[in-house]
């Protein structure tokens, strides 16, 4: 099946960095890209929906200058966070769609820890 | 807006018992249903979907589950399970307005714990 992988799965960084996570859809394009937030033991929330070539839409409350996200291709979509806090530690997990009405396909995840 | 409660956080079940792990929605919109499992340290993966037609839609490792208008409500049953179906459940919906599954709203999810 459809295969979308997430790098890196895990990923440690100081308190005010910035780092990138990526989302690639490796057998298919990828026309909408999508990013979760999940905290432990919770659900996942969405945080924002990415379509190829155009600006991220983002959910309400979620911060768009602190969490960018950039989707230049078909295959890759990114999402920095900037000027990370502890609070920022969470696992990130996307997900990716070939076109509207298209099966949609989750990423391993990404665990992020600001220390 | 569409909202979705998992009433169980957890639930225990020893192997080859039963198990329906209980999903509810509110919308004022029509939606479509998913169970997505999550195994430990892994991504989500559609376990089955309800979009239309019958509704009660089956996976291919045995769980099932029935979309209930009348009660909002997409519960999820296997008859039998087994040790390695212990897993986080996530039900999801997404209106039908919207790209297929697209835009999801997540529950807050259902760990499975299945044991010997």
């Amino acid at each position: 099946g459809a295969v979308v992988s997430q790098h890196p799965s895990w990923v440690i960084c100081k308190s005010g960095t910035s780092v990138k996570i990526e989302c690639r859809s490796l057998d298919f394009q990828a026309t909408t890209m999508f990013w979760y937030r999940q905290f432990p033991k919770q659900s996942l929330m969405l945080m924002a929906t990415s379509n190829e070539g155009s600006k991220a839409t983002y959910e309400q409350g979620v911060e768009k200058d602190k969490f960018l996200i950039n989707h230049a291709s078909l295959t890759l979509s990114t999402l920095t966070v900037t000027s990370a806090h502890p609070e920022d530690s969470s696992f990130y997990i996307c997900s990716a769609q070939q076109g509207a009405g298209n099966t949609i396909y989750f990423g391993e995840g990404s665990w992020l820890t600001v220390v | 807006a569409q909202s979705v409660t998992q009433l169980d956080s957890q639930v225990p079940v020893f192997e080859e018992a039963p198990v329906e792990l209980r999903c509810n929605y509110s919308s004022s919109v029509s939606v479509y249903l998913f169970w997505y499992v999550q195994y430990p340290n892994q991504g989500l993966q559609l376990l089955l979907k309800y979009l239309s037609g019958s509704t009660l839609v089956e996976s291919i490792n045995g769980f099932e589950a029935e979309f209930n208008k009348s009660q909002t409500s997409f519960h999820l049953r296997k008859p039998s399970v087994h040790i390695s179906d212990t897993a986080e459940y996530f039900c999801a919906v997404s209106d039908q307005k919207g790209n297929q599954g697209g835009k999801l709203i997540f529950g807050q999810g259902t760990e499975l714990s299945v044991k010997p």
